[in-house]
């Protein structure tokens, strides 16, 4: 069964630095959302693409954050530079292109700790 | 925007009772209501929906249950199981233009044998 591939699994880096993750939907699945999770609590969206093209990035740090999905398969997510209140779950999901099911897929996540 | 508020957030039964964890939402717009169970260091995993042309849907030992007037929905396990174990969160979405999910906070449900 294909799934939502995420890598890495942990990071660990000291606030200021520079992380990147990385997800990679299911094939053919054309929207690809990112998710933060804070422990204890429910996902967040952080930002979705249609393809290459980014949809809702209102949640999204601009200041820090920066998404991309060039070729409108897989995509990077990077936070720079990283501060404590970032340590998070970060969840990669995806939907297939046609339908109005709503079903999304979830990867494993990055779990991220900053020191 | 959406908000979507989930309860309890903490639940422990015994094996074989029956559990129930509730959730409202705040934009009448929202039609599509998936629950989610995501066990320790796994990925959140779909369990079951519904969309709001449904008052009810089952499978097996798992129901929801949709109320729009009220919007309110409910998810109700029975007859539960040591596996039933984990964090379990509600979702709400406009179910057109593929618009992201607004979770609730989670249920840590706890059966114990």
């Amino acid at each position: 069964e294909a799934e939502v591939a995420q890598s890495p699994r942990y990071k660990i880096t000291e606030k200021s630095q520079a992380v990147a993750f990385w997800c990679d939907p299911i094939s053919g699945h054309a929207t690809l959302y990112w998710y933060r999770q804070i422990l204890g609590q429910g996902p967040e969206l952080l930002v979705q693409f249609q393809d290459e093209s980014v949809v809702d990035d209102s949640q999204l740090p601009k200041d820090r954050f920066s998404a991309e999905r060039l070729k409108g398969v897989d995509s990077t997510l990077k936070i720079q530079p990283a501060e404590l209140g970032d340590s998070a779950m970060y969840l990669c999901a995806s939907r297939p292109a046609t339908g109005s099911y709503n079903e999304q897929f979830f990867g494993p996540g990055t779990r991220l700790t900053v020191l | 925007g959406e908000n979507v508020e989930q309860h309890p957030s903490t639940l422990s039964v015994q094996e074989g009772d029956s559990a129930v964890i509730k959730c409202t939402y705040s934009d009448s717009a929202s039609n599509y209501f998936p629950w989610y169970k995501q066990e320790l260091g796994k990925r959140p995993q779909l369990i079951i929906d519904i969309r709001s042309n449904v008052g009810e849907k089952k499978d097996q030992r798992i129901a929801v249950t949709l109320n729009k007037t009220a919007k309110h929905f409910s998810l109700h396990i029975t007859e539960t199981q040591p596996e039933d174990s984990a964090v379990y969160f509600c979702a709400a979405s406009i179910d057109t233009g593929r618009r992201a999910l607004t979770f609730g906070s989670g249920t840590r449900l706890q059966v114990q044998p």
